[in-house]
């Protein structure tokens, strides 16, 4: 079945515990990418990568680190997590010219 | 400033109706153009993708059309049924997959 995973689905952590999110796809899709969705400010783009080797900022990536060392894997870090990053962060991949296929969603509070 | 809007941001019409949920995008230059659709606390699920030479693309009750020169895509659902009561997002690509901006949606209310 071709899916996103993301894992964990929910964390709840303390300010400034180095934490990673990880997201797998098994479409070998080029494109990746990593959003937040906050009530009321929708979804935003927080980095995506273009394949393996190949990331580049989105609009809001203050905070984060992301890596493609596989062309299925994307992990995002958060090297010092702040509760200005509660929210819920969703995993995307395509062929960057279909349709985007997105993860069920990682629910994180950073007290 | 690229920017994407759906209005209204929350409707709630009676089942059977035929309904359209609007969004406008602010630069005209988009390689494609998607609709989703999100059920409280879950992920995002695909609705219909419009490549930016289309004008509209169908999919069951569901018809997608995509209007570059005014900025504007509308998602028509006819029949409406309870089960399509979600959040509708619009989401704009304007770089192959790479710069992606998403309206911040419309709660779709069906009532029995």
């Amino acid at each position: 079945e071709a899916q996103v995973t993301q894992n964990p689905r929910y964390l709840i952590t303390v300010t400034g515990k180095k934490l990673t999110v990880t997201c797998s796809q098994n479409m070998n899709h080029e494109y990746m990418s990593w959003y937040r969705q906050d009530p009321g400010l929708g979804l935003r783009q927080i980095y995506y990568s273009m394949n393996v080797e190949v990331t580049d900022k989105g609009d809001v990536p203050e905070g984060y680190k992301v890596s493609r060392k596989e062309k299925r894997n994307f992990p995002l870090i958060l090297e010092s997590p702040s509760p200005n990053q509660t929210s819920l962060y969703f995993c995307a991949s395509s062929t960057g010219v279909d349709t985007q296929y997105f993860g069920p969603g990682t629910r994180l509070t950073v007290l | 400033k690229q920017e994407v809007t759906q209005i209204p941001a929350a409707l709630s019409v009676p089942e059977g109706e035929n309904l359209v949920l609007n969004c406008s995008f602010t630069d005209s230059a988009i390689y494609n153009l998607q609709w989703f659709r999100q059920d409280p606390g879950k992920g995002l699920t695909s609705l219909l993708l419009i490549q930016s030479s289309q004008r509209e693309q169908t999919s069951g009750r569901l018809n997608a059309s995509l209007d570059k020169s005014s900025g504007r895509s509308t998602l028509y659902i006819a029949a409406s049924q309870p089960g399509d009561s979600a959040t509708y997002l619009c989401a704009v690509d304007y770089s192959s997959a790479s710069k992606i901006i998403f309206g911040s949606g419309t709660r779709l209310s069906i009532r029995p």
